[in-house]
């Protein structure tokens, strides 16, 4: 099957820091999806991605969809405490109706 | 609220028993999904269902089977025949429309005894 590649596995960094993660995929695909889930909940959508080339933010959060639809990457700017959780990033086949998702990245952020 | 409700939050198994684990959905979404998920790693596809009385296998069905007789309604039983059960199980459900996201229950932790 499809397989996407998340880096880094794990990020400690200090509060105030920006983050920056990625997703590279050997398949294209049409949607790139990033989720954050906490421990013992279930993901929760942060940004949808439909075009290639695509920069969208939501608030500190900033994710873009690569030009070769293989990659996309979410930056976190100023981290603050709450943003502890892992990071997962996701993409739809070309059907629009399943998901595969990356390996996750854990965020460690320090007071 | 419209939302995904998973139950139960915690779940224990013996050996050899069959566990069903709900999900209902109030947000007339049309596609339901199914999800394991073991520490550390991401989520692998159990079953979907685009549509009422039909679903399909995912990347890991054996040892699962479910149901789709309603809309808002994706059980998953966890049969003895899965060696391995002891997960966090995710439900998932999106509209119908091309390439929409899906959003997520807050799960079942199935353990074994």
């Amino acid at each position: 099957g499809q397989q996407l590649n998340q880096s880094p596995q794990s990020m400690f960094i200090q509060e105030g820091e920006d983050v920056s993660m990625n997703c590279t995929s050997s398949s294209i695909f049409n949607t790139w999806l990033w989720y954050k889930q906490d421990p013992g909940e279930g993901p929760v959508l942060l940004i949808a991605l439909y075009k290639a080339g695509e920069l969208t933010s939501n608030g500190r959060l900033t994710a873009q969809f690569g030009i070769t639809r293989k990659d996309s990457f979410l930056n976190i700017s100023a981290s603050i405490p709450s943003d502890v959780g892992i990071y997962f990033c996701a993409g739809l086949n070309n059907a629009g109706n399943m998901l595969t998702f990356g390996g996750g990245t854990r965020l460690m952020v320090k007071p | 609220d419209g939302g995904i409700t998973q139950s139960p939050k915690y779940l224990f198994r013996k050996e050899g028993q069959n566990v069903t684990l709900s999900c209902e959905q109030n947000l007339n979404h049309d596609a339901m999904y199914w999800y394991r998920q073991d520490p550390g790693q991401g989520l692998r596809l159990i079953y979907y269902s685009q549509i009422v009385n039909d679903f399909q296998k995912g990347d890991i069905a054996e040892g699962y089977s479910v149901s789709r007789e309603k809309k808002e309604s994706f059980p998953l039983t966890v049969t003895s025949a899965q060696k391995n059960p002891t997960a966090f199980y995710l439900c998932a459900s999106s509209t119908d429309s091309y390439n929409q996201p899906q959003h997520f229950g807050d799960g079942t932790r199935l353990s074994i005894l």
